[in-house]
């Protein structure tokens, strides 16, 4: 089975950076995402992760360890539109993708 | 652009009653998903499929069924309703492992069980 955590809600001011955190146990490992969700819409790709290290794309990072099944998001100059659900999600040995319960990001002014 | 459309965004049914949520995706792929998200629980895999026909159980699918006869439609199919199935569902399609295999979901489909 797998098993994923990450916390349940992060307050955050604008401007500032964040770091969202995901631990997983997983039999097999073929990959992990992060996702975006708005409130009352559809979870959206933010970025993969298969190999150890750092990913950046813009004002969002990710970065893997896979020997401490550890994950985490990284945001800067965070916006009002920076706030929404992240959702961490490991790929394991079936290629399945199995969520963590998400983190609540509130960015305020 | 890639889309995933699931047919009813809002859906209020009895106890007891036959509730058909579809989903359409119009990229050719091959997998397709069902979850439902729980304040507090996440999403929860339902029911995936890997092609036509094809179906295989996820999590948490008892008291659902799903049907794949053409390759865009994925349908999950609650033959029996029961207040515990209130909830959103949503509906995802992923293509071949070739790149990162992401998932594209679809707007999500609100069921209250009366």
């Amino acid at each position: 089975g797998q098993n994923i955590d990450q916390p349940t809600e992060m307050t955050a001011t604008e401007g500032a950076i964040v770091q969202i955190n995901c631990t997983y146990q997983t039999s097999g490992f073929n990959g992990l995402f992060w996702y975006q969700q708005h409130a009352g819409e559809a979870p959206t790709f933010l970025s993969y992760n298969v190999l150890d290290g750092l990913e950046e794309k813009g004002r969002f990072s990710s970065f893997l360890s896979r020997s401490k099944g550890y994950s985490y998001l990284l945001l800067k100059e965070l916006q009002m539109k920076d706030s929404a659900s992240y959702l961490c999600a490991v790929r394991g040995g079936s290629y399945i993708p199995t969520f963590g319960r998400g983190t609540s990001l509130i960015v305020h002014p | 652009d890639v889309k995933v459309t699931q047919s009813s965004r809002y859906l209020v049914k009895r106890t007891g009653e036959k509730v058909f949520l579809e989903c359409v995706q119009d990229m050719d792929h091959e997998n397709m998903f069902w979850y439902r998200q729980d304040p507090g629980l996440g999403l929860r895999l339902i029911y995936f499929s890997y092609d036509v026909k094809m179906k295989e159980k996820g999590d948490i699918p008892e008291g659902y069924s799903v049907s794949r006869e053409k390759k865009e439609r994925f349908s999950l199919i609650l033959e029996s309703a029961s207040t515990n199935q209130t909830s959103m569902y949503l509906c995802a399609s992923r293509g071949r492992q070739g790149n990162t295999g992401e998932l594209f979901f679809g707007e999500g489909s609100r069921l209250t069980v009366l």
